[in-house]
């Protein structure tokens, strides 16, 4: 592995099934970040983890949760999941000690559609 | 709140130069990013200004003005590889990054 891997690289998806969206990174990045991105808007940010054991809340939380078991993996989970959820899903990583190494490195994406 | 604002779309020339502009308005200033998106690919990295001024990169050249909230991005000697999306973000305070919605620039042969 080098850099962030995402998977499923797409998925196509039952209203109301659970899906977990996977994202490893081996750079040793403190912080890792979830982001949808829709046509004609910017990156959002749904959840954030600043180190293994802690999360947050982005700006657009609700209808996901994830966790941060280690420093690696940063999984992201849809509990029921709606077609309003239909976006592209990328996975970011940064080193989070302040102002330059706050440099976000992005994931390949992950195509979710919600039927 | 907060917000930036950076246009939509923008349409230059093979060979020549283009500025894309971004103004911002966050809770705090903890420096200003510049991201590419091609279609279909994951942002990349393209600069960080956190100090007012001009930061050159090769072809990229990235500028700074703190008291207004302004920045913008330079591409010179255009390519085709270079239609793609330019993403900027100010990081805020609390060390969040403020997304705009990114100027497809679109380089005609």
């Amino acid at each position: 592995i080098a850099g962030i891997t995402q998977a499923p690289t797409s998925q196509i998806l039952a209203a109301g099934r659970r899906m977990t969206l996977r994202c490893t990174q081996d750079m040793r990045h403190n912080a890792m970040y979830w982001y949808r991105q829709d046509l004609g808007l910017g990156l959002r940010l749904i959840h954030y983890s600043n180190t293994a054991g802690t999360t947050g809340k982005g700006e657009v939380p609700d209808g996901y949760s994830v966790s941060r078991a280690n420093t690696d993996d940063f999984p992201l989970t849809l509990a029921s999941a709606v077609p309003s959820q239909t976006s592209v899903y990328f996975c970011a990583s940064s080193l989070r000690a302040g102002g330059s190494t706050d440099t976000q490195y992005f994931g390949p994406g992950t195509r979710l559609t919600v039927l | 709140g907060q917000n930036i604002d950076q246009p939509t779309e923008m349409t230059a020339t093979e060979g020549a130069i283009v500025q894309i502009n971004c103004t911002y308005q966050t809770s705090g200033f903890n420096g200003l990013f510049w991201y590419q998106q091609h279609a279909g690919e994951a942002p990349t990295f393209l600069s960080y200004n956190v100090l007012d001024g001009l930061e050159e990169k090769g072809r990229f050249s990235s500028f700074l003005s703190r008291s207004k909230g302004y920045s913008y991005l330079l591409l010179k000697e255009l390519q085709m590889k270079d239609s793609a999306s330019y993403l900027c973000a100010a990081l805020d305070s609390n060390y969040q990054l403020i997304w705009g919605a990114g100027t497809k620039l679109i380089i005609k042969p």
